[in-house]
């Protein structure tokens, strides 16, 4: 079965600090996407970044850039600069074998204090 | 104008009941999805259709019935409703799928609370 895990149920860090949440994954796809969705106070789920596992190079969108380490299926997110506004749950997902779903982690609580 | 749009956004019902969440994109997506969110904030898929054919269908109760009239709206009945049911159900869609690393776009979810 094809697992997410999240091994960070909470965490907290300081505004204009960085932090870093951690995600691995299993998959017995060659090629597959996986994304990091922020989920704030309000319940909406909005995309912060996704990562082709073909593509070497980790992907970056403004402060969030991912650590991808495809032979330890490894996905984790990096927050620089943190800012009130990043409180929320933040979820890890991976396209699932059958291309028509995404299996998410349980998530990480993450909570920017000023 | 909201990509994807569900109503209600909130329900509370009693035990029993029978109810519907609607759920429309206006981004002329063709595959459509129920996730199911619980107390735990666990995302778990339960529906997937593209093109308004079910291509996922979750281990879910027969009690759960989505139906797709056309490939813009993906509806979600709810029979019989139980306590175990209270969640928060999200709506979501992308254009074929996520294999091709297409992002699903999401509702702004249906809180139902079953008393």
């Amino acid at each position: 079965a094809q697992t997410v895990t999240q091994s960070q149920p909470e965490m907290s860090v300081q505004e204009a600090e960085t932090v870093t949440l951690s995600c691995t994954y299993d998959t017995s796809e060659s090629n597959y996407y996986l994304f990091w969705y922020k989920q704030p106070p309000s319940r909406q789920m909005i995309l912060v970044i996704r990562q082709e596992a073909y593509k070497q190079q980790n992907a970056t969108e403004n402060r969030f850039s991912v650590n991808f380490q495809k032979a330890a299926k490894s996905f984790s997110l990096k927050i620089s600069d943190s800012q009130l506004g990043d409180t929320a749950m933040y979820f890890c997902a991976c396209d699932s074998n059958s291309g028509y779903a995404l299996n998410f982690g349980k998530g990480t609580s993450l909570l920017v204090t000023p | 104008d909201t990509a994807v749009s569900q109503t209600p956004k909130y329900l509370v019902t009693q035990m029993g009941n029978d109810k519907s969440i609607k759920c429309e994109q206006n981004l002329g997506h063709d595959t459509m999805y129920w996730y199911k969110q619980d107390s735990k904030k666990f995302l778990k898929i339960m529906f997937s259709y593209n093109n308004k054919e079910l291509i996922i269908n979750e281990t879910v109760p027969n009690r759960f019935s989505p139906k797709s009239p056309d490939k813009a709206h993906l509806n979600l009945h709810i029979n019989s409703l139980e306590l175990g049911d209270s969640a928060v159900y999200f709506c979501a869609s992308s254009q074929a799928n996520t294999h091709s690393g297409n992002t699903i776009y999401f509702g702004e979810g249906s809180w139902l609370t079953v008393v």
